[in-house]
């Protein structure tokens, strides 16, 4: 089946921007998407992208995605303190279908 | 944006009875709710899938009998998990949609089983 994968950990000065991975590894997922889990709360979505695109930009948020090496990532610019919290990609075939979430990625602010 | 809940937030029990979580759509009607579990440095696994007014259908591995599931109504689903072990500690996620669309998530149930 589908398998998400992305680094635990990733520790990033406020201020500069932070880069997280993930590869996947069914090339037929159409969305793809970055969720944000604070401390005891549940998953926001923070964006997707539909696998015809390449690039997204939302404010401080860009996502770049390379179908032919099935690699997708979330850059936050100008990382700041409320930035700190678990990100997990998760892709899907379809927009009402199954979800396959990776391990999430914790993301660590040094001041 | 959409919001749901989940009921209760945190839950202690004794290994052996029976634990009845709570999902609600707040401000919106949902056709189908998911239950997800997630183990700690874990992603969220997907225990099952409701709609309203049918059975769940449940994921490979996931024992129905254990993981009861009801979506009585198009703003609630319950998720009992039934005798209740140690190895069933868990934080337990819910989500929502609306017909085909993107999944609202619930801020999920911490079950410790002592």
């Amino acid at each position: 089946g589908e398998d998400v994968e992305q680094s635990l950990f990733l520790s990033v000065r406020e201020g500069d921007s932070s880069v997280i991975n993930c590869t996947y590894t069914d090339s037929s997922s159409t969305y793809l998407y970055w969720y944000k889990q604070e401390p005891g709360a549940g998953l926001q979505l923070l964006t997707y992208i539909f696998s015809n695109m390449d690039m997204k930009q939302d404010q401080r948020l860009t996502v770049l995605l390379n179908k032919k090496d099935k690699h997708l990532s979330l850059r936050i610019a100008d990382t700041q303190t409320g930035d700190s919290a678990i990100y997990f990609c998760a892709v899907s075939m379809n927009r009402d279908d199954k979800i396959i979430f990776g391990k999430g990625t914790r993301l660590h602010i040094l001041p | 944006g959409a919001v749901v809940s989940q009921h209760p937030s945190r839950v202690i029990c004794k290994s052996g009875t029976s634990v009845k979580i709570e999902c609600r759509s707040l401000d919106f009607q949902a056709t189908t709710m998911f239950w997800y579990r997630q183990f700690p440095k874990q992603s969220l696994m997907l225990m099952a899938t409701s709609n309203e007014g049918s059975k769940a259908t449940y994921e490979q591995g996931v024992e129905k009998d254990k993981f009861l599931i009801n979506h009585a109504s198009l703003t609630l689903s319950t998720l009992t998990v039934t005798s209740a072990h140690p190895e069933d500690s868990s934080f337990y996620i819910c989500s929502a949609s609306i017909g085909h669309n993107e999944q609202f998530f619930g801020p999920g149930t911490r079950l410790t089983v002592l």
